[in-house]
Parts: structure tokens; C-alpha cells; sequence
């Protein structure tokens, strides 16, 4: 398994101010994935982070909104700028499990409310 | 085509009795279905996964059922505990429309276990 953390664990920020999550695993992966969940409600994915490459954005997500970065293996960042109270959300990070090529490990999440 | 319906809502179950989670889908290339539980504040933690190639996969009081030919899969909880008390997503992993691998997850099952 890996162990995923996540920092902040939560903030309230302003509106129209940037927040950037960082992810660090505490083993090398190839795939990242960043997902939001909405009070209530379930996981939708933002993006895939491929260390070495530009991410791929899911539909109705884009770079200028969630920019991310993914220097190495095991650390990636999401920034969620020009912060609406609308992206008020738990973002998670996950990481792929080796065997099953499919995102299995999650982080604990942050808590992000924008006012 | 990469939706993934999740049903009920809601449950609530006597400690001991049997909590089941029913969840169907419609895209034909999803070729691994993982359960994921979710305490309030943390992340989802993979619970128990099947493949479509076996029809039931049991580790403890969690049990998968797998139908095939319906596009349905569902969870049992044996002798339901108050620890487990949780949010329940279902999920399926396949290839999306960006040509990469994720998962799409269910809406979620809020199970409440009375003592």
C-alpha cells in the first residue's frame, strides 16, 4: 500500500486568491490523480498527473483554473486559482496501485472553503 | 456510457443484520470493480475490489456479488457493526474518453449501523 499525505488539511481562503495542495507518496508512482468532492456528494476526477508530461484534464476542468505541477514521483501540486466560494470542495490526492494499474490509495483530502 | 448508478442513498441496519449496496453500470470495457469506504473527514480506503472474470469475491463480512450479463455489482456487509458506519462508493475502472485509465465512482451510500 502507500501512504499518501496531504497539506493543508484545510483552509479558508478569500475569493480570488490562489490555494496550492501538495501530495507527497512515500513511494514512487507513475500516475497521480486529483479528484473533488463536493460536500455530500461523490468523487469527480480532475486530472491525471504524469510525472514528465502536461496533465490531462478531465472535461469541464481546465489548466488556467487547476494548474498542476508533478516535478517526480512522488510529489505533485493542484492549485485552484481565482477562488470562487463555488470550489469550496474536498480535493483529494490519489496514487495508482502497482497490480491492479488502477488508482487505489487515496490522501486524507483538504478541506478548502472559500468565502 | 461512464456512468456508474449507485443505490440507495441511504440505509440504515440493525448491528448484526446484513447492509447491501446495490450498484449497476453500462460501459462494457470497465473491467475492475473496486468498494470504497469513507469516515467523515478522511479519505476513501479501498475496501474490498472483483474482477468480471468471477461472479463473487468475499474477504471477511464483505462480500462482492457479480453480475455480468446485468452490468450490476453490489456489496454485503455480514453482521453489520456500528464501526462500520461510513459512506460507501462503488467504482469502476476503464478506460475514459480522455484514453486514459481512471475510475468513476459511484454516488455514494451513506450506511448507518444502529446499536
Amino acid at each position: 500500500s502507500a501512504v499518501i499525505s496531504q497539506k493543508p488539511s484545510r483552509d479558508i481562503c478569500q475569493r480570488g486568491t490562489s490555494l496550492t495542495i501538495q501530495c507527497q507518496v512515500d513511494s514512487q508512482v507513475t500516475m497521480m490523480f486529483w479528484y473533488r468532492q463536493q460536500p455530500g456528494q461523490s468523487l469527480t476526477l480532475i486530472a491525471t498527473a504524469n510525472q514528465g508530461s502536461e496533465a490531462t484534464y478531465e472535461s469541464g476542468f481546465v489548466i488556467d483554473k487547476f494548474p498542476i505541477s508533478r516535478p517526480n514521483l512522488t510529489f505533485s501540486t493542484l492549485t485552484v486559482s481565482n477562488m470562487s466560494p463555488e470550489d469550496s470542495s474536498i480535493y483529494l490526492c490519489s496514487v495508482e496501485d502497482k497490480y491492479s494499474a488502477t488508482e487505489a490509495f487515496f490522501g486524507q483530502g483538504t478541506r478548502l472553503t472559500v468565502v | 456510457q461512464q456512468q456508474v448508478k449507485q443505490s440507495p442513498q441511504s440505509l440504515i441496519v440493525q448491528k448484526g443484520g446484513i447492509s447491501i449496496i446495490n450498484c449497476a453500470y453500462e460501459n462494457t470495457a470497465f473491467d475492475y470493480f473496486p468498494w470504497y469506504q469513507q469516515f467523515p473527514g478522511k479519505g476513501p480506503a479501498l475496501l474490498i475490489a472483483i474482477r468480471p472474470d468471477v461472479s463473487e469475491k468475499k474477504e471477511g463480512r464483505f462480500t462482492i456479488s457479480f453480475n455480468k450479463s446485468a452490468k450490476q455489482f453490489s456489496l454485503h456487509i455480514m453482521d453489520s457493526q456500528p464501526g462500520d458506519s461510513a459512506t460507501y462508493f462503488c467504482a469502476a475502472s476503464g478506460v475514459k474518453d480522455t484514453g486514459r485509465r481512471a475510475l468513476t465512482f459511484g454516488s455514494g451510500t451513506r450506511l448507518q449501523v444502529q446499536p
